[in-house]
């Protein structure tokens, strides 16, 4: 049973430019959470969604971030017109239900770097 | 203001030493409590977690936690710490009155274990 994907692992972008992240989730959930570790911080909570739903968006900057899990594919995360301050990584962890008992899972993480 | 709060940001003990880490929070209500661990270039694994019930809780990799609720502490511990424990520990926190399931995490603690 394969984990949680997320991918690209690491990704270079020059300031202006557009990241897209990625998240496979594990083989039957179906809610996924992104989280960003600035360097020597803890996770900050950005977004929770659902299958074609938005749950909470509460931590996502209200500018140039955005959050999408389609019907079919995987969770994307996506920042345009990155700025140094962007460089973190971003990790997904993903739940089977929205019950506060499951456990979430986290990936690898993407290691940004913002040039 | 909630927060959580790891006020060692790094330890080091001896490989066979005894091990505590510790994790304070600050809610009006007791959160859920839990602890992850991050490998270095990896994502976060949970150690162990606790809702309600016994306050002591055991967990994988020989690990142990004592909620105190009079303290607002969850620290975590292990009698004899092994090389391969070394790792970023992070306290995390999902409050229980909010109804949101995202973790609210602490700044974490680097753990370095010397032979």
């Amino acid at each position: 049973n394969a984990g949680v994907m997320q991918n690209p692992r690491h990704l270079v972008r020059r300031r202006g430019q557009e990241a897209r992240l990625r998240c496979s989730p594990m083989k039957g959930h179906s809610h996924v959470y992104w989280y960003r570790q600035l360097p020597e911080e803890g996770l900050k909570f950005m977004v929770y969604l659902q299958k074609e739903n938005i749950i909470d968006e509460s931590g996502m900057p209200k500018e140039r971030f955005s959050a999408e899990f389609p019907k079919e594919g995987p969770s994307i995360l996506r920042i345009q017109q990155v700025v140094r301050g962007d460089s973190a990584a971003y990790f997904c962890a993903s739940v089977k239900t929205s019950g506060y008992t499951d456990t979430q899972y986290f990936g690898p993480g993407t290691r940004l770097t913002v040039l | 203001a909630q927060s959580v709060t790891q006020p060692d940001i790094h330890i080091t003990v001896s490989e066979g030493a005894s091990l505590e880490l510790r994790c304070n929070y600050s809610y009006g209500a007791t959160p859920y409590l839990f602890w992850y661990v991050q490998s270095p270039g990896q994502g976060l694994q949970l150690l162990l977690k606790y809702f309600s019930g016994d306050t002591l809780v055991q967990g994988i990799k020989g690990f142990e936690a004592e909620f105190k609720r009079s303290q607002s502490s969850f620290n975590l511990r292990k009698p004899s710490v092994h090389w391969s424990d070394a790792a970023e520990y992070f306290c995390a926190v999902v409050p229980s009155q909010t109804g949101a399931n995202n973790l609210f995490f602490g700044t974490g603690t680097r753990l370095t274990v010397i032979p």
